[in-house]
């Protein structure tokens, strides 16, 4: 079965500070997993994925996260947050070979000025 | 490229009325496309599968007969919530795949606020 965790269902930061948002996750096969933002009123944009190449992965806007299969853990990083960062937050893993995203519960960023 | 919308982007309708929710891939042909629930502070849910010219997958717990999913063409999903109940009430979500494409790809459309009263 598939699953992914999300630790933390709000993260505030200030501009300017590290972003670390956390995932977990469980997967029986080889997943492919994905960080997707949701701005309010829009629709979900994909930051980045991980797909069995490179387990350090870069994205859009700065975030990029580390695929790590001893700790089950895909976390995204940012080194500076910026106040357009401010949004929800998705981890999602697919497993190979398989159409269906399953998602996390979603981590609300909050960017203080 | 790959713009998927969605219409309406808010629809509140009456208890026991029917509500059909489009899904368009507005720059590429998606042979699929998905349907997911999100209710309020929680995640989205997957509630089916919508392919071309073929049957929808309903995921389990989801009523075929109460949400209706029909992907008549390589640009367009429709989903029809009938006889709506306020516990229908949620944002639906559509995503749909580039066709000949590698299983990663899914975009998503902005969602569609439904409120059953």
């Amino acid at each position: 079965a598939q699953s992914v965790t999300q630790l933390d269902s709000h993260v505030s930061v200030s501009e300017g500070t590290p972003v670390l948002l956390r995932c977990n996750y469980s997967s029986s096969y080889s997943p492919s997993l994905f960080w997707y933002v949701q701005h309010p009123n829009k629709g979900l944009q994909l930051l980045l994925k991980y797909t069995s190449a490179a387990t350090l992965v870069k994205g859009i806007n700065g975030f990029e996260a580390e695929f790590k299969k001893s700790e089950t853990s895909f976390h995204l990083t940012k080194p500076s947050a910026h106040m357009s960062d401010a949004a929800e937050y998705f981890c999602v893993v697919r497993r190979y070979n398989f159409n269906k995203f399953y998602f996390g519960s979603g981590t609300k960023l909050n960017v203080k000025p | 490229g790959a713009v998927v919308s969605q219409h309406p982007s808010r629809v509140i309708c009456k208890s026991g009325t029917s509500v059909k929710i489009e899904c368009r891939s507005l720059d590429f042909q998606a042979t699929t496309m998905f349907w997911y629930r999100q209710f309020p502070k929680k995640s989205l849910m997957l509630m089916a599968t919508s392919n071309e010219g073929s049957k929808a997958t309903y995921e389990q717990g989801v009523e075929k007969d109460k949400f209706l999913i029909n992907h008549a063409s390589l640009t367009l999903s429709t989903l029809t919530v009938t006889s709506a109940h306020p516990e229908d009430s949620s944002f639906y979500i559509c995503s749909a795949r580039l066709a000949g494409r590698f299983y990663n790809e899914q975009f998503f459309g902005p969602g569609t606020r439904l409120t059953v009263l």
